[in-house]
């Protein structure tokens, strides 16, 4: 069936230094979505990519959707404390209808 | 508005019991979802819903039944409670195939 792969599982990183996690799908996907889940929270919604090639940005957070649409990656600049949480990709279930297929999250520990 | 909430927030059960878990939403969402999160697994799809009166598996079904007689609302029963089942429970519902909004969570612990 389809997977969806993370790396890495966990990075500790001292405030102020860069965050990258990488995503990568074992079909190709119709289009990638991004959550965010804080300690003892729930996934909040990020941003969602749909075309190959593509970059967005969201203030410190760069994502990006790769060619071949089988990889994304999301890259945090200048890391803060706030930015501690667990961090999901998700694409489109090759078997179900509607549903998302998640990997299995990067947690983010900063260190002020 | 609310969003999505779920009731309860915590529960304990023990082995062999019965409960049901309520998820509500107040966003005319048409679909609506039940995962289950352990730690190091991610999130893991148990049923979904794509209207009212429609219920599908998802990637890890057994144990678990749902119904949506309503649209604002989702329904996780558990028959016969398994230490397994141990987990947090997360609801979710979407406009068609876009972002996801997800519950505050269950925390669920079977003895």
């Amino acid at each position: 069936g389809q997977q969806v792969m993370q790396i890495p599982q966990y990075q500790h990183v001292q405030e102020g230094e860069d965050f990258t996690t990488y995503c990568n799908s074992s079909t190709t996907l119709s289009n990638i979505q991004w959550y965010k889940q804080r300690p003892g929270g729930h996934p909040v919604f990020l941003i969602q990519l749909v075309k190959s090639g593509e970059v967005k940005k969201q203030k410190r957070l760069t994502f990006q959707f790769g060619e071949a649409k089988k990889n994304s990656s999301l890259h945090i600049t200048a890391t803060q404390t706030t930015d501690v949480g667990t961090y999901f990709c998700a694409g489109p279930s090759s078997s179900g209808y509607s549903t998302l297929t998640f990997g299995k999250g990067t947690m983010l520990l900063v260190s002020p | 508005n609310a969003g999505v909430t779920q009731t309860p927030k915590f529960r304990v059960l023990k082995t062999g019991q019965s409960m049901t878990l309520l998820c509500a939403q107040d966003m005319n969402h048409e679909y609506m979802y039940w995962y289950r999160q352990d730690p190091g697994m991610g999130l893991r799809l148990i049923h979904y819903s794509v209207g009212e009166g429609t219920t599908a598996k998802g990637e890890v079904p057994d144990g678990y039944n749902v119904s949506r007689l309503k649209k604002q609302n989702f329904l996780l029963g558990l028959e016969s409670a398994a230490p397994s089942q141990t987990s947090v429970y997360f609801c979710a519902s979407s406009y068609q195939r876009y972002e996801q909004y997800f519950g505050p969570g269950t925390r669920l612990t079977v003895t």
